[in-house]
Formats: C-alpha cells, structure tokens, sequence
C-alpha cells in the first residue's frame, strides 16, 4: 500500500498565479480530507468528501479555494489566485471507517 | 462539539528515560482519541487509536496511551526514549461516528543524547 500520495511536495509561485495541489487517496477509503498546517493555526480542516462528494466546505477561507473529486482515486485543491497569506503546508488525508485518517505527506506551498 | 488541550507545548528528555505527554479532552458523547506523530518535513503518522475497547492501547514504537474517563484524560508514555522520538506529537479526539476530528496545539519533544 502506496499510502495517500501528494503532489507536488513542494510549490513556490508567485502571488496572482493559480496553484493545484493533487491527491490520491488510499484505494477503497471512501472519506478524503483536505487539510491546511500552519504555525500561527494549526491543523485546520478544509473540505471533507465522502464517496467522492463534498460534504463540508465550511473551512474553505474563501472563494479563492475551490475542490474537486472527479472520482474515488484523485482529487485537487485549487487557489485561484495565489497569496501570501496562503502559504503553509497543505494535507491530504483518507479514512474508510473514520478511526483514524491516513495523511499524506503534505505539500509546501510558498507564495511569493 | 469536542476539545483536546495538550497540556506541555514542549517535553525534553534524556535518551533512555521515559517519555510522559499530557492530553485531555472534552466530548460530548463517547469519544475516539488518536496519537499522531510528525517528524521534520513528514506527514502525520497515527501512533495509536482509543475506540471504547480496552482503556490501555498500544501503539507503534513502543508507545501506548491510556483512556481514563473520569479524568477525561489520554496521555501518551514510553518507556524508554530514543533520538528517533524526537518530533511533534498531536492528540486528537472525534466524537464516534463524526468525521470531524480536533486537534491538539502539539507537543514538540527533543531527546537529549
């Protein structure tokens, strides 16, 4: 088992330009989470599917981020435009009972 | 809605000693409690998981936790440290059957050699 599988690890770009985070949940988890690390926050949850559709979007900052979960093994996080502000590392996480999620190892998001 | 409050943002032991990091908690149903640990630049790693079985979990590397209600405590041990402990640990706890889970501000531990 491969794990959930991030990409990219690392981004920079700069303010203004759009950025796609990937993610490939672990093979037959039905949840998938995105979640945003930062020092100043945490850990926050970002949006929540389940069997590929979104359930919570409460925790997206605003309609600069958008997610989509075309189908059970890949969904993106997108930022549209970039900022500043948005730089922190950007976790992808799957469950298939919800006892305990699987992370993945994350992507580092600068924007410049 | 539930809470988990770690009790030590930092711990630092001697390799070889034993490692004590505090959580507790507050839920309003029977909650599920976790232990996830990261390392430098690495995702989070589940250590161990609390689900109303037995109070006394093991987890991996040697780590377990205790579920004691009445304190509403599940604090992580380890019986001996090793320089490869060192990282972040977070507690986390959902109530059973939410998907939503609460996260700890973190405890950084060093092991000093």
């Amino acid at each position: 088992d491969a794990g959930v599988i991030q990409s990219p690890r690392h981004e920079v770009t700069e303010m203004g330009q759009e950025v796609t985070l990937r993610c490939k949940p672990i093979s037959g988890h039905n949840s998938l989470f995105w979640y945003r690390q930062t020092m100043m926050r945490g850990l926050e949850l970002l949006i929540y599917f389940n069997n590929n559709v979104p359930i919570d979007d409460s925790g997206m900052p605003e309609d600069r981020f958008s997610a989509k979960m075309p189908n059970a093994s890949f969904s993106t996080l997108k930022i549209q435009p970039s900022e500043p502000r948005d730089s922190a590392v950007y976790f992808c996480a799957s469950s298939s009972t919800g006892l305990g999620y699987t992370f993945g190892s994350g992507t580092r998001l600068t924007v410049v | 809605a539930q809470s988990v409050t770690q009790l030590d943002s930092h711990v630092s032991v001697s390799e070889g000693t034993p490692v004590l990091l505090r959580c507790n908690y507050s839920s309003s149903y029977s909650p599920s409690l976790f232990w996830y640990v990261q390392h430098p630049n690495k995702g989070l790693q589940l250590l161990l998981k609390y689900t109303s079985a037995a109070t006394l979990v093991k987890g991996i590397n040697g780590f377990e936790a205790e579920f004691k209600k009445s304190e509403t405590s599940f604090h992580l041990t380890k019986p001996s440290a090793h320089m490869s402990d060192a990282a972040e640990y977070f507690c986390v706890v959902s109530d059973q059957g939410d998907y939503k889970l609460s996260f700890g501000a973190g405890t950084t531990v060093t092991v000093r050699a």
